[in-house]
């Protein structure tokens, strides 16, 4: 199956600055979500990016599937983005899509 | 538009009991799904299910059983509890590619069911 890798594992930030999370996969995909999981343990959809770049308002990626990477960027930080920010993609390449693995997640903590 | 609701938000069950965690979905979405997450770790597929009377086993199904007899419920029943059980259990839902077998958009998480066994 595919292997997914993020980084750093933790992250610690004052309010403001600008940080960059990484998602690294072991093979093709045709499907990538970020994720962000708040300190309350919901889950909450950030991007559905197989490929290209999106944006929403302060958060932005950018997928790109021939290098097998994905990442986050989160400016002006705010202390409510804190909290685990996962990357999923499909197990399996090619054919179906739905059935999503995991990577372990990027610990954020913003700090005032 | 309630998206996806799971019920209990938390349960404490003894060794050996079983219970049935509910999900419900009400965005017709065909595509619906269980998972667990331990502490500290990502989440691990148990059980998928393509549509109603349709379901399969993920990574992780032994000790848990799932049924889909509508578009809209999708129930996990867990059959004499462990201890390694203990976990938060997250149902999830997409819809699908319009004529593409096998190919969804993004998943949709409920709020999550925090069991312990002890």
């Amino acid at each position: 199956g595919i292997q997914v890798e993020q980084s750093p594992p933790d992250l610690i930030l004052q309010e403001g600055a600008n940080s960059t999370l990484r998602c690294n996969f072991s093979d093709s995909v045709n499907n990538l979500q970020w994720f962000h999981q708040n300190p309350w343990g919901q889950l909450i959809n950030l991007f559905y990016i197989p490929s290209g770049t999106k944006q929403n308002g302060r958060l932005s990626a950018t997928t790109v599937a021939t290098e097998r990477y994905s990442l986050l960027y989160i400016s002006s930080s705010q202390t409510t983005d804190s909290g685990v920010y996962f990357c999923a993609v499909p197990m399996n390449s090619g054919g179906s899509n739905y059935k999503l693995t995991f990577g372990k997640g990027t610990l954020l903590t913003v700090n005032p | 538009n309630a998206g996806v609701t799971q019920t209990p938000k938390f349960r404490i069950l003894k060794i050996g009991q079983s219970m049935t965690l509910q999900c419900a979905q009400d965005m017709n979405h065909n595509y619906m799904y269980w998972y667990r997450q331990d502490p500290g770790m990502g989440l691990k597929l148990i059980y998928y299910s393509v549509g109603a009377g349709i379901t399969d086993k993920g990574e992780v199904p032994n000790g848990y059983n799932v049924s889909r007899s509508t578009t809209e419920d999708f129930p996990l029943r867990l059959e004499l509890a462990a201890p390694s059980q203990t976990s938060v259990y997250f149902c999830a839902s997409s819809y699908t590619h319009p004529g593409l077998a096998g190919r969804a958009y993004e998943q949709y998480f409920g709020p999550g069911t925090r069991l312990t066994v002890t």
